[in-house]
């Protein structure tokens, strides 16, 4: 079967300093995978989606960047953070396949910047 | 483009009430239809989805009809529990899209009381 892992869990950074969180996807091959993320407990903002191994799109002009070195690998980064970046981080996945298949997420990063 | 506008609430209601979140689409052709459930904390889980007009997805109690002449999803319960306070989100995918990105709604906040 497969699972999606995101790490850390939780991770609190002053303001200026650099973020990366990493999201692995396990029992699959080459999914299409996406960074959300959610603020204020509710809505989700796509941040980042990628079809392949070096292939990022970005959804928002901001100050994170993502990056696919393997595929089955998706990495969010920022070299400053500032507080505007505090939000849960939620990674996912899905297969290419049918457009009717889902989308399966991760537990979420809670990251909070001071 | 793609929407989905779903009631925001908050809904609190006691345990055993009827459950109805409103979910209307906007979109081109013939997307598929989700909704997702996200505990406190979690990431969201897949909760039912249907794929074509008047299908029904169901699962755990809450059922949805995908109903192509409304372009509605309305998620309903007959009889909630505690255990259903969570956020949820009404989404769709658009065949349309070379990502097969989700759209999503702002979610709607459940709290069931005892």
């Amino acid at each position: 079967s497969q699972t999606i892992h995101q790490w850390p869990a939780t991770l609190v950074q002053p303001v200026g300093s650099p973020l990366s969180l990493e999201c692995t996807v396990e029992g699959t091959s080459n999914p299409n995978l996406y960074w959300y993320r959610q603020a204020a407990g509710r809505g989700l903002q796509l941040l980042f989606y990628s079809v392949g191994i070096g292939q990022i799109s970005s959804e928002v002009p901001q100050n994170l960047s993502a990056s696919r070195p393997q595929d089955r690998q998706f990495i969010l980064s920022s070299k400053k953070l500032l507080l505007s970046d505090s939000g849960f981080y939620l990674c996912a996945w899905r297969a290419m396949g049918r457009v009717e298949d889902e989308q399966y997420f991760g537990p979420g990063t809670r990251l909070t910047v001071t | 483009g793609d929407s989905v506008t779903q009631m925001e609430g908050p809904v609190t209601l006691s345990e055993e009430a009827f459950l109805t979140i409103n979910c209307t689409y906007t979109a081109t052709g013939y997307p598929s239809l989700f909704w997702y459930v996200q505990y406190p904390g979690e990431g969201l889980q897949l909760l039912l989805k249907a794929t074509k007009a008047d299908d029904k997805g169901s699962n755990k109690g809450f059922e949805a009809t995908y109903r192509k002449e409304t372009t509605s999803f309305h998620l309903e319960k007959g009889s909630v529990q505690v255990s259903d306070s969570a956020v949820y989100f009404c989404a769709l995918i658009n065949s349309g899209g070379s990502n097969y990105k989700l759209t999503f709604g702002k979610g709607t906040l459940l709290t069931v009381n005892p």
